[in-house]
This record gives C-alpha cells, sequence and structure tokens, in this order.
C-alpha cells in the first residue's frame, strides 16, 4: 500500500541553525500538508500546499517557515533560523481530493 | 480559534469491552476524519464522515457525523490490545482544508 515516507527520521539542530524537513507523499496525490505536534500535545495545522503554492497557512507558519516542491516527488519544509520552541514532531500528509489527509511517520525536530 | 475537545481525555477499559468516544466543538465541521496515533508514529486514519447524520464502519470501528454537524462519535467494539493509543477526531469547516485536530483519547486496554 503506498505511504507517505518521511526524512530523517530525527533531526538535531543548533539553535539558529536551518534545518530541511523532506517528504514524499504518495505519488498520485495533489495536495500536500505540513502539521507540527508538541510532545504530548494535540495536532496542529501548518500550511497546504497545491499546484506549487500555498494554499492555506497557520498564524504558525511564519517568515521563518518555507514549503518547496523541488521536483515532481519531493516535498520540503525549511526553518530558516530555529528556535527552541521548534522542537517537536513534524508531519507531512498528502490527499488525492483535499479530504482524506494521509500522514507519514514523521521526523522528530530536537533544537538545542 | 476553534476548538475541538475530546472526551474522554484517557480511559482503561478490559479487552473485549466496547468503548465509546466523542469529540464536540462550538463550531460547524462538513467533514470530521478520526485517527489513530501509536507512540512516535504519525496518525493513521480510520474512519471519514463527510455527512450530518452519516454513520460509517470500518471492521470494529464506527463512527458518526453527529446531526448539528458540531460534534462526532467513535465506537470501537470488542476492543483488543492493539487498539491501545492516542484516537484524534480532525474536522474541517466550510471554505478550508486546514484541519484542527482534537486533544485526543488515550485509551489503554487491560488485557
Amino acid at each position: 500500500e503506498p505511504e507517505v515516507t518521511q526524512t530523517p527520521s530525527h533531526q538535531v539542530t543548533q539553535m539558529g541553525q536551518e534545518v530541511i524537513l523532506r517528504c514524499v507523499p504518495i505519488s498520485n496525490h495533489l495536495y500536500f500538508y505540513w502539521y507540527r505536534q508538541i510532545l504530548g500535545q494535540k495536532v496542529e495545522f501548518l500550511v497546504s500546499f497545491y499546484n506549487n503554492e500555498i494554499s492555506e497557512k497557520s498564524e504558525i507558519f511564519d517568515d521563518q517557515f518555507s514549503v518547496e516542491r523541488p521536483d515532481g516527488s519531493n516535498f520540503t519544509l525549511k526553518i530558516r533560523s530555529t528556535k527552541l520552541e521548534d522542537s517537536a514532531m513534524y508531519f507531512c500528509a498528502s490527499s488525492f481530493n483535499h479530504r482524506e489527509q494521509f500522514f507519514g511517520p514523521g521526523t522528530r525536530l530536537t533544537v538545542l | 480559534g476553534q476548538q475541538l475537545n475530546q472526551s474522554p481525555q484517557s480511559m482503561f477499559i478490559q479487552e473485549g469491552e466496547d468503548v465509546s468516544m466523542n469529540c464536540t466543538s462550538s463550531s460547524i465541521f462538513n467533514t470530521w476524519l478520526w485517527y489513530k496515533q501509536d507512540p512516535g508514529e504519525g496518525p493513521v486514519l480510520l474512519i471519514a464522515l463527510y455527512k450530518a447524520g452519516e454513520l460509517t464502519s470500518n471492521g470494529r470501528l464506527t463512527a458518526q457525523f453527529g446531526i448539528t454537524r458540531k460534534d462526532s462519535f467513535l465506537n470501537i467494539s470488542a476492543s483488543i490490545p492493539s487498539d491501545v493509543g492516542i484516537y484524534f477526531c480532525a474536522g474541517v469547516t466550510s471554505g478550508t482544508y486546514k484541519y484542527i485536530f482534537g486533544t485526543g483519547t488515550r485509551l489503554k486496554v487491560l488485557a
């Protein structure tokens, strides 16, 4: 069964450094998303992406964040200058019809 | 902002028992999704609901889209140890596909 994959599974970085989290969505899906989950808390929407542009974003998704689909398969989330409070699980999701969203296994980001 | 409250927050049940949990909001939603999350993993989609009053099953799981469109319910029949995990509801309102996630119900099954 096709699934969303994410790399790396765990990323440790120093505060102020840039990180890029990578995702490979399900191949025939058209809509892509990033969510984050701070340890022990609920899942929070960050951004949705369709047709090579951002379709929606939350207030969390400020100028430090950007997304890109650099080729036909990858979908990336970049955090330009990480802060301690960016430590969380980051989940990529994809959807064929913008309704049922399928999540990847996540990347645990630890900012020191 | 919109919030989805899930209850109960956590529950211990005996293997074989039925489980009910719900998700409520003051806002109206057009779509409800139910997910299960195991520790250290991503949410796994269980059931999707699209119409008020809709009742949908997936094996031992049954979910309903509330008539008021402000709530949804998930039932698990004859629970087994692998049902352990956190169950999240997620809803989306008209004009957006930004899913709002609930606070989660942590289920523990005692063998």
